[in-house]
């Protein structure tokens, strides 16, 4: 089993759709877990943190379940520049006390006119 | 401008010819580290460092060596690269104390004959 498993899609969504993304982890000692974001052929940047409360930026909320090891990540009011691939990320702390992240294979994203 | 830079690109060659790809960051991080990413996979962690002449295994350091002989830079050398390693190679450093939240580079693609 993976350590971190996503729906690879594709998702293709019109714009204006609404589309959530989700994703399990295996290790229930992870503390930090993240969305990256990656567009074709280049290198994936952080899209935002995951809190256990939930939190939002603007049309992007995250939501992590610690329980069922489960993270999500929900887009409203979906733009053509949303269209890439998603990257679920989650660290441990390792050796040394730096965290290790461990990526998911992405699930991609592709936002039609 | 605060960045991660890889070199070369692109890169084709032949079985067992020794190469390296460079990597330098400007933002005095002292974390650096290696992935590679293939279809399905996701990003895996070659190596580590977590600051000058400190280097750790990741999860796929086999046919994979780095140094740190200063904090800017963090090579890669394939000593005998196989087909097998014909993947993109990213590049990453961060802050000692925000690990998570790594820059990465814009990626190596490498094809080896």
């Amino acid at each position: 089993r993976k350590e971190v498993e996503q729906d690879p899609g594709p998702f293709n969504v019109p714009e204006g759709a609404t589309v959530a993304f989700n994703c399990t982890y295996s290790n229930s000692a992870s503390q930090s877990f993240f969305w990256y974001r990656q567009d074709c052929r280049k290198e994936p940047k952080l899209l935002m943190s995951v809190y256990s409360s939930g939190n939002e930026d603007g049309r992007f909320t995250a939501q992590l379940n610690r329980a069922s090891q489960y993270i999500s990540l929900l887009i409203r009011d979906s733009k053509l520049s949303d269209s890439a691939t998603y990257l679920c990320v989650v660290s441990l702390i390792s050796s040394g006390s730096a965290r290790q992240l461990t990526f998911g294979s992405g699930t991609q994203l592709t936002v039609l006119p | 401008e605060a960045q991660v830079t890889q070199n070369p690109r692109y890169l084709i060659t032949v079985t067992g010819k020794k190469l390296t790809v460079t990597c330098s960051q400007n933002m005095n991080h002292e974390y650096m580290s290696w992935y590679r990413q293939d279809p399905g996979l996701g990003l895996r962690q070659i190596y580590y460092s977590m600051n000058v002449e400190v280097t750790d295994k990741g999860d796929v350091p086999e046919g994979y060596k780095v140094s740190r002989k200063e904090k800017r830079n963090f090579p890669l050398i394939l000593e005998s690269p196989s087909p097998n390693q014909t993947s993109l190679y990213f590049c990453a450093s961060s802050s000692i104390s925000h690990t998570d939240t790594q820059y990465f580079g814009p990626g190596t693609r490498l094809t080896v004959l």
